[in-house]
């Protein structure tokens, strides 16, 4: 079974603009990680946060963290069009690196 | 260093045979875990090994199995196979088993379509 829900499950953007997607989840956990998968291949993992954490950038990307609301959110600023895929939130907790995956996000980056 | 690889990378198969997919870690990663991945689905742990024994196993039948050789190579296989089966089967590395905060590294799966 899926741990949570990711929201929008699709979103279509113009290259430049910024793209913001969310996850919840339903358990305590120790951390959430937020990987990106193009189409038909295996997943790439994008970031880490911890549980006691609540925000952590990479690069163009920016996680937040709420665990009294049991949400993340992943910022993507000025898309580009290699950043067109699905992005999936995970946590850990069943275990360490048994990881509960949501439905995921799938981003379109226009030109 | 090469990453994860998973063969075949793709495979049709009839109901009711059984399958093998194969995956080999990256060099030094001890652990590997197999995910299941339906059409639009997040993917589905199905399996952990480390040291050539189950560390967890998620909710799937009986049908599915899986080893872990002394090269830290592994194997799954699915018999008795149903439309349902249908799907991409990941395989991840890590160094350990037990490390929490560590990411996992993904193979580019095997697809499978049964028919």
């Amino acid at each position: 079974s899926q741990q949570g829900e990711e929201d929008p499950q699709a979103l279509s953007i113009q290259e430049g603009e910024n793209a913001t997607m969310n996850c919840s989840y339903k358990t305590s956990i120790n951390n959430l990680q937020w990987y990106r998968q193009n189409s038909g291949r295996g997943l790439v993992h994008l970031i880490l946060i911890r549980s006691n954490e609540r925000e952590k950038h990479s690069g163009r990307l920016r996680v937040t963290l709420d665990t009294s609301k049991k949400s993340s959110s992943l910022l993507i600023t000025a898309s580009r069009a290699a950043d067109t895929a699905s992005y999936f939130c995970a946590t850990d907790d069943q275990g360490a690196q048994k990881l509960v995956f949501g439905q995921g996000t799938r981003l379109t980056i226009n030109p | 260093d090469a990453g994860v690889t998973q063969s075949p990378t793709h495979l049709i198969k009839t109901r009711g045979q059984q399958v093998t997919l194969r995956c080999s870690p990256i060099s030094g990663h001890k652990s590997v875990s197999w995910y299941q991945q339906v059409l639009g689905q997040g993917p589905q742990f199905i399996f952990q090994y480390y040291e050539k024994e189950e560390r967890g196993r998620g909710n799937f039948p009986d049908r599915f199995s899986a080893r872990q050789f002394p090269n830290y190579s592994s194997e799954l296989n699915v018999n008795a196979l149903l439309l349902g089966d249908s799907a991409l089967y990941l395989c991840a590395s890590s160094l350990r088993w037990d490390r929490r905060n560590s990411p996992l590294h993904f193979g580019n799966g095997t697809r499978l379509t049964v028919t």
